[in-house]
């Protein structure tokens, strides 16, 4: 299996521009996780699913952030319009979730995302 | 969900063991916790998990103090590579957070040779 692939890996893009980052899980598992990397705050849990329903979003920033996962092999991340302080690393992992005690999530490289 | 803390660095020469502390004295009886590792510039990598027992797969060895408020991360045999930053993190199998992971600050392990 190639793992979590994400695309694009790097994006550079204007303020109030639209950015759609996407995320292909590694088949078979069923849930799937978008996350945030900064300097000043860390690894952040922004939403996940489980069966391509989300299940927590309490991490979304604002409404500026959405996201979907229309089957079990896709899912975007969307910032629209995007501001300067959106500027990180965005990680998608995915994990086979085989029970509730087996939580290994498997990351992708990452989509490093600046917004001039 | 309980909270973590883990010294900012650490550092350990190569070839000898790694100890890697994580304090969550406000864990819970159905939380585990995992551990991870972020190498520069990649995604983290998961390493081990643990409830109440020591744990061993062929990364890493997983040490929980009786009370479980504690666990320590041991590399029995550093390298280079091991260079990374160590996230611990509880996470409750049960409870509203299911499926929730919590990454702190984490320790940044320098290898040195």
């Amino acid at each position: 299996d190639a793992g979590v692939i994400q695309s694009p890996r790097h994006e550079v893009t204007e303020m109030g521009q639209e950015v759609t980052l996407r995320c292909k899980p590694i088949s078979g598992h069923n849930s799937l996780f978008w996350y945030r990397q900064t300097m000043m705050r860390g690894l952040e849990l922004l939403i996940y699913f489980n069966n391509n329903v989300p299940i927590d979003d309490s991490g979304m920033p604002e409404d500026r952030f959405s996201a979907k996962m229309p089957n079990a092999s896709f899912s975007t991340l969307k910032i629209q319009p995007s501001e300067p302080r959106d500027s990180a690393v965005y990680f998608c992992a995915s994990s086979p979730m085989s029970g509730l005690t087996y939580n290994e999530q498997f990351f992708g490289p990452g989509t490093r995302l600046t917004v001039l | 969900d309980a909270k973590t803390t883990q010294p900012p660095s650490m550092d350990c020469a190569e070839g000898r063991a790694a100890n890697l502390p994580c304090n969550h004295s406000t864990i819970s009886g159905n939380e585990y916790v995992y551990w991870y590792r972020q190498i520069h510039s990649q995604g983290p990598q998961y390493i081990i998990h643990g409830l109440k027992n020591n744990e061993t797969n062929e990364m890493a060895s997983l040490i929980i103090t009786e009370d479980r408020k504690s666990s320590t991360l041991i590399l029995p045999h550093a390298t280079l590579r091991d260079t990374a930053v160590y996230y611990c993190s509880p996470y409750n199998a049960g409870g509203t957070s299911y499926g929730k992971l919590t990454f702190g600050q984490g320790t940044i392990l320098t290898v040195h040779p």
